[in-house]
């Protein structure tokens, strides 16, 4: 049973456009989240992130949007560059429960093309 | 930023082998790091949270006696998969969690892609 779902394994953007990674969790004790890029052969790279007391971070051309009632919050980047090519893992925890690990939902593979 | 150092980055082993993979936090303490294992496509699968000092708690389907971890310092912990096989290639990753001047954002090290022969 996952606990964070990405539902869109890939995305294709043209540069300089908006990209839109959406994620969407089940876990109503989860009030931490982030995002994660990774490229290939590395560790995940920490993007972002949001705590449940807000509806909205924002950080250069990152933002993320939490949406608690509908318990789905995703990341959008613009304007879009080649570089941001890799794969998004929206991940999830509950600080309230101690040290617990993050989950994370299985990725999105964002395409930027020139 | 915080920077967290994980080696080798690829291991190719005969079956029955052991690997040992070193994870290191090297500007700060990590009194926990946390394990991953991620197979093709898939997300990122949490196998054992490690404690300094103490035993680390594994994730149900874990075999503790096949994945040894040890976190015997604050900043170095390491994961033995031992007598490997073929459906232990994987890609395994390490984490810590950050503490004061980073927060708590975890902090991941660069993977090690285990093949096994």
């Amino acid at each position: 049973d996952q606990q964070v779902k990405q539902n869109s394994p890939s995305l294709s953007v043209q540069e300089g456009r908006i990209s839109i990674l959406n994620c969407d969790y089940t876990n109503s004790m989860f009030d931490y989240f982030l995002w994660y890029k990774k490229y290939p052969a590395e560790g995940p790279t920490f993007l972002i992130s949001i705590s449940s007391i807000k509806d909205k971070n924002e950080d250069g051309r990152f933002t993320v949007f939490l949406n608690k009632s509908a318990k789905h919050l995703s990341l959008h980047i613009v304007p879009s560059q080649p570089g941001d090519s890799a794969v998004y893992f929206c991940a999830a925890s509950s600080r309230n429960s101690g040290n617990t690990p993050l989950v994370f939902g299985k990725g999105t593979r964002l395409s930027v093309i020139a | 930023g915080a920077v967290v150092s994980q080696h080798p980055s690829r291991v190719i082993c005969k079956s029955g082998t052991s690997v040992k993979i070193e994870c290191r936090s090297l500007d700060f303490q990590a009194t926990t790091m946390f394990w991953y294992r991620q197979f093709p496509k898939q997300s990122l699968m949490l196998m054992a949270t490690s404690n300094e000092g103490s035993k680390a708690t594994y994730e149900q389907g874990v075999e503790k006696d096949k994945f040894l971890i040890n976190h015997a310092s604050l900043t170095l912990s390491t994961l033995t998969v031992t007598s490997a096989h073929p459906e232990d290639s994987s890609f395994y990753i390490c984490s810590a969690r950050g503490t004061g001047r980073v927060g708590e954002k975890l902090f991941f090290g660069s993977g090690t892609q285990l093949s096994v022969l």
